[in-house]
């Protein structure tokens, strides 16, 4: 069975430029989360999906965050327009709703 | 103050060594709790994961839970090179929004 997808996985841009990370979850899986982990820190919940709604987005800064999970399957998280303190690493995870979540490699963001 | 409090170390032990990793939390509603192991670029991995307090052992993995003291534990016994990683313990109190401690980096040498 295929594990949660990522990409891109490495990601160079301007500040100011946007950016975009997509994420397949395992087949199955109604939750899926995006959470953001900056370097030598534990991953921070950003938002949280159960099938396609957005039960939890209280930590997405969402001047500049959007999130979106069409269809209750893939997700992309978007930053338009992306400053120097958003280079981090921003997993996704998925789960069957029993709280034992499955990552996916991340998409590793890095913004001059 | 965080709710779940870690160190981050880095730990540095020969092969073969029982290693010991621990967090601490504040928040009493906690039930769900786990470790992950995170490989350098790697996503996190589910190593263990218990409900409420206890033991829970799996091959060279023990994980203890004291609701009481608030604080949970992550053994492995006859540690080997390949157990090198950083070890994340997670929580929740049902809601699965999971609480990750900083995580500690953990080495074991040949």
């Amino acid at each position: 069975e295929a594990g949660v997808v990522q990409s891109p996985r490495y990601k160079i841009i301007e500040k100011k430029q946007p950016v975009a990370f997509w994420c397949n979850p395992i087949s199955g899986h109604n939750t899926l989360y995006w959470y953001l982990q900056n370097l030598g820190q534990g991953p921070e919940l950003l938002i949280r999906y159960e099938n396609e709604e957005a039960v939890d987005d209280s930590q997405l800064p969402k001047d500049r965050f959007s999130a979106e999970r069409l269809k209750g399957v893939d997700s992309t998280l978007k930053i338009q327009p992306a400053e120097l303190g958003d280079s981090a690493v921003y997993l996704c995870a998925s789960s069957l709703g029993t709280g034992e979540l499955f990552f996916g490699e991340g998409s590793r963001l890095t913004v001059l | 103050q965080k709710e779940v409090e870690q160190d981050p170390g880095p730990l540095s032990v020969p092969e073969g060594a029982i290693v010991s990793l621990n967090c601490t939390y504040s928040n009493s509603a906690f039930q769900y709790f786990m470790w992950y192991r995170q490989y350098s670029r790697k996503g996190p991995e589910l190593l263990m994961y218990t409900y409420s307090s206890g033991n829970k052992e799996d091959g060279r993995f023990t994980a203890q839970v004291d609701k009481s003291s608030k604080y949970i534990s992550l053994f492995i016994r006859d540690s080997q090179p390949s157990d090198s990683a950083t070890y994340l313990c997670a929580m929740s109190g049902g809601a699965q929004k999971l609480v990750f401690g900083q995580g500690t980096r953990l080495t074991i040498n040949p």
